[in-house]
């Protein structure tokens, strides 16, 4: 089975700080894909970045990058000059390819203090 | 282009009772997965409508149930409600069909209470 962890329960920095989110995750597969997903207090999950497992180059969308270590299954999300917009849950998410189910960690709160 | 969308937003039920939720998916899906979200948890996946048929369910019950139609939209019906039950209920659409590597774009979600 997948399982995917997140160990930090909440988070806080000030704005325009940087910020890295940790994860691990569980698996025996080979190829699957990866995922940030953030959900505000609007409780709309929003897709923050992707990667796919086959790919060793850390993916990367503007402020947000990922730290994708392969054989340490992990997979830490780093936020760059955070902004008061970046307050949200924090959901690492895990799929294996061809799957049809996202598998989710507990998630992490993140505060931006002003 | 029309997002994911959900109703109703919010609902209170009585233990026993039965709840219907809806969605509708983004334009170009065809493929809707519901996902049940306990307070403080991440989503939990509950299964996955294809051409109207479920295509893979996680663990949860019978009562637990869904359609598709031909327009994509898709239904979770839950029968026998128990308190348990109160979480935040997501759909989430995609396309690709059984590829399965195709984003899955998330509604605003249901929030259920039990009582």
């Amino acid at each position: 089975a997948q399982t995917v962890t997140q160990s930090q329960p909440e988070m806080s920095v000030q704005e325009a700080e940087t910020v890295t989110l940790s994860c691990t995750y569980d698996t025996s597969e080979n190829n699957y894909y990866l995922f940030w997903y953030k959900q505000p207090p609007s409780r709309q999950m929003i897709l923050v970045i992707r990667q796919e497992a086959y790919k060793q180059q850390n993916a990367t969308e503007n402020r947000f990058s990922v730290n994708f270590q392969k054989a340490a299954k992990s997979f830490s999300l780093k936020i760059s000059d955070s902004q008061l917009g970046d307050t949200a849950m924090y959901f690492c998410a895990f799929r294996i390819q061809g799957a049809q189910k996202l598998v989710f960690g507990q998630g992490t709160r993140l505060t931006i203090n002003p | 282009e029309t997002g994911v969308t959900q109703s109703p937003t919010h609902l209170i039920k009585t233990r026993g009772q039965q709840v219907t939720l809806r969605c509708s998916s983004q334009s170009g899906h065809n493929t809707v997965s519901w996902y049940q979200q306990a307070l403080g948890q991440g989503p939990q996946f509950i299964f996955q409508y294809y051409r109207e048929e479920e295509n893979g369910r996680g663990n949860f019950p019978p009562r637990f149930s869904g359609l598709q139609f031909p327009n994509y939209s898709s239904e979770l019906n839950v029968n026998a409600l128990e308190l348990d039950d109160s979480a935040l209920y997501l759909c989430a659409s995609s396309g690709g069909g059984l590829a399965g590597n195709y984003e899955q774009y998330f509604g605003p979600g249901t929030r259920l209470t039990v009582t």
